[in-house]
């Protein structure tokens, strides 16, 4: 079982600027992956990095970057040079190897300002 | 379009009536998902197929509702009876899992359920 808290209901940035959004999660999984998917409103879901708990490498995809601290279960998105389009609901979500469902958190909305 | 598909957009229909949703995966995706969200909340789990085998239910998906992949191509997901409480996104997904790992899941557009 996993549960996921995403302790940020909103969060604004102004464009070109960084922001970081947190998500902590606890998992009875030995080994398990992570996600952040972003939700603009237009609501289809789209995958924005994943990580591999076994890695202790965080990973990077263009601006976007995570943060994983595996002891902590914390696993944060740090989006750089923030962009009009970047402005979204951002969800962290695990994923066990054992099982194939995504656990959700309940979002961060990120405003992006001009 | 490659990605995945879902039909119909959007669907209002009165309470005590049926409905079907269906999903077009991506095309060499072995595995598919669906999902619900209600408005301000992140998805919620409801199953999942590998091919046309249903391997794990959500203590969410109650007796009036019903999944199929009968070919292990598309799905479809049946709610009978419908109540307000049903009143959601319904979000299907797919990933190709060949064996060793799992990976990551692609999302459909969804489709927006209105029981009056």
């Amino acid at each position: 079982a996993q549960t996921v808290t995403q302790s940020q209901p909103e969060m604004s940035v102004q464009e070109a600027e960084t922001v970081t959004l947190s998500c902590t999660y606890d998992t009875s999984e030995s080994d398990y992956y992570l996600f952040w998917y972003k939700q603009p409103p237009s609501r289809q879901m789209i995958l924005v990095i994943r990580q591999e708990a076994y890695k202790q490498q965080n990973a990077t995809e263009n601006r976007f970057s995570v943060n994983f601290q595996k002891a902590a279960k914390s696993f944060s998105l740090k989006i750089s040079d923030s962009q009009l389009g970047d402005a979204a609901m951002y969800f962290c979500a695990p994923l066990g190897t054992s099982g194939s469902r995504l656990t959700f958190g309940e979002g961060t909305q990120l405003t992006v300002n001009p | 379009d490659t990605g995945v598909s879902q039909d119909p957009r959007h669907k209002i229909t009165k309470r005590g009536q049926n409905v079907t949703f269906r999903c077009d995966p991506i095309s060499e995706h072995n595995r598919l998902y669906w999902y619900r969200q209600t408005l301000g909340q992140g998805p919620e789990f409801l199953t999942y197929f590998q091919n046309e085998a249903q391997l794990e239910k959500s203590r969410l998906l109650s007796d009036r509702f019903s999944a199929e992949r009968p070919k292990g191509s598309f799905s479809t997901l049946e709610i009978q009876r419908t109540e307000q409480g049903d009143s959601a996104m319904y979000l299907c997904a797919s990933s190709f899992s060949p064996g060793e790992g799992l990976y990551e899941q692609y999302f459909g557009p969804g489709t927006r359920l209105t029981v009056t």
